[in-house]
């Protein structure tokens, strides 16, 4: 297992579009979770999944936003109807674990959306 | 609510010289997790060091340390002898079962 791949690399899309990017966690990781970086600032926290179950979201995540965790495995995050204001790193990070977990966070090298 | 405060801004220094990054967390849980990240321009985000909220020995890896101080609720962590390649975005994160970032502390080190 290399870590925890995200597609694409980097996204340019016209304001009002739908884009869709994906997360592979290690495989053996039962949580999920995707993380929102704005220029200057710290990753905020938009969801996260145990197993194929999303377990909270967000107040960030506004209902152009769904993300989805088929059978536990990959992730997708969709944004509908891109805005400016969409435009930043999204970052996935997997773990092994519930509660609070002393086991490691792994992150991906994130997909960086450009609205314009 | 989980809070985590890293003051600095930024930080410029000239290489060999020692940086230390202050974190300040908010919690009301007894048992966390407290973690520190670098993220170089590159952009990915890489794993430093975790330390339970239980566990207040502070420690030396290399070049790096970290001072935990549960009665001041900080965290802080200091590059002994800085070099260029230090040159990156330092976070501190606390964990219950979500990491909460705070905003970054950039690190610059001339050569």
């Amino acid at each position: 297992d290399t870590g925890v791949s995200q597609d694409p690399r980097h996204k340019i899309t016209k304001r009002g579009q739908n884009v869709t990017f994906r997360c592979d966690p290690i495989s053996e990781h039962n949580r999920l979770y995707w993380y929102r970086q704005t220029l200057g600032q710290g990753p905020e926290f938009l969801t996260y999944f145990q197993n194929e179950a999303q377990l909270e979201k967000s107040r960030l995540l506004s209902d152009r936003f769904s993300a989805e965790r088929p059978k536990g495995s990959f992730s997708t995050l969709e944004i509908q109807r891109t805005e400016q204001g969409d435009s930043a790193m999204y970052l996935c990070a997997s773990s092994l674990g519930g509660g609070s977990s002393n086991y490691g966070y792994t992150f991906g090298s994130g997909t960086r959306l450009t609205v314009v | 609510a989980q809070k985590v405060t890293q003051a600095q801004t930024e930080i410029s220094v000239v290489e060999k010289e020692d940086v230390t990054l202050d974190c300040v967390y908010e919690t009301r849980d007894t048992t966390y997790y407290l973690f520190w990240y670098k993220q170089p321009p590159s952009g990915e985000l890489v794993f430093l060091i975790r330390r339970n909220s239980f566990d207040e020995q502070n420690e030396i890896s290399g070049r790096y340390s970290w001072n935990f101080q549960k009665s001041t609720s900080s965290f802080n962590f200091t590059i002994t002898a800085s070099q260029v390649v230090d040159s990156a975005v330092y976070f501190c994160a606390l964990n219950d079962y979500k990491l909460s970032f705070g905003a970054g502390t950039t690190v610059t080190v001339r050569a």
